[in-house]
């Protein structure tokens, strides 16, 4: 158990919907990364916040918005969902934004969109 | 740019052989390397990081990797494979543009038999 915390698990839905995903960082972790693996894209990195800053962008559709909250959990608003959106969706902390701090991930959700 | 080249997608050993997963990458500054592994399922677990220092580190569940400048590699060995090594492993650089953000390979997905 990493320590962070993702719901729902698990996320059926249909194209042209709207959904939010939530994560809870390890205690004492500032930073909070967004990730989406898929089978045809690997791993990307999609969004990262400190403290409740936005702290860089990755390949994020302009339909995908994030933020964090000053309790420090950060969640990922998809909108306007079409079927390449399904893919699994990984949150991470880290306790600092520096490079070799290493990053806890949470246990994903999984997005379905039909 | 950085980016993460792991050869072979499917690597398969007998219980007891060497496992050797390879991955390459590019970058432009000093990398930190990292190598996570996913089982079934479940997210992401960190299995040793590079930063700097000892080339040769030493992570969990018996694993090991050289950082090798020169070839510009981060290959992941283990003597000695165990059934419960079966899983997908991810090699990653960190560093972004403008964040802290890691970048992944494909993945290697590791079968051992018995």
């Amino acid at each position: 158990d990493s320590g962070v915390t993702q719901t729902p698990k698990h996320l059926i839905t249909a194209t042209g919907q709207r959904v939010t995903l939530r994560c809870s960082p390890r205690s004492g972790d500032l930073s909070v990364y967004w990730y989406q693996q898929s089978l045809d894209q690997g791993l990307q990195f999609l969004i990262q916040y400190y403290n409740g800053e936005e702290r860089a962008k990755g390949n994020i559709l302009e339909r995908f918005s994030a933020q964090q909250f000053p309790d420090l959990h950060s969640e990922l608003n998809l909108s306007s969902l079409e079927l390449g959106d399904s893919a699994l969706y990984f949150c991470a902390s880290s306790v600092d934004p520096g490079q070799f701090y290493e990053q806890y991930f949470g246990p994903g959700t999984r997005l379905t969109v039909t | 740019a950085q980016s993460v080249t792991q050869l072979g997608s499917h690597v398969s050993v007998s219980e007891g052989a060497l496992v050797l997963l390879r991955c390459n990458y590019s970058s432009s500054v000093p990398p930190y390397l990292f190598w996570y592994v996913q089982y079934p399922n479940q997210g992401l677990q960190l299995l040793l990081k590079y930063t700097t220092g000892a080339t040769l580190v030493k992570g969990i569940n018996g694993f090991e990797a050289e950082f090798k400048k020169s070839e510009t590699s981060f290959h992941l060995t283990k003597p000695s494979a165990h059934m419960s090594d079966a899983a997908e492993y991810f090699c990653a650089v960190s560093g972004y543009q403008a964040g802290t953000a890691l970048i992944f390979g494909k993945g290697t997905t590791l079968s051992v038999s018995s």
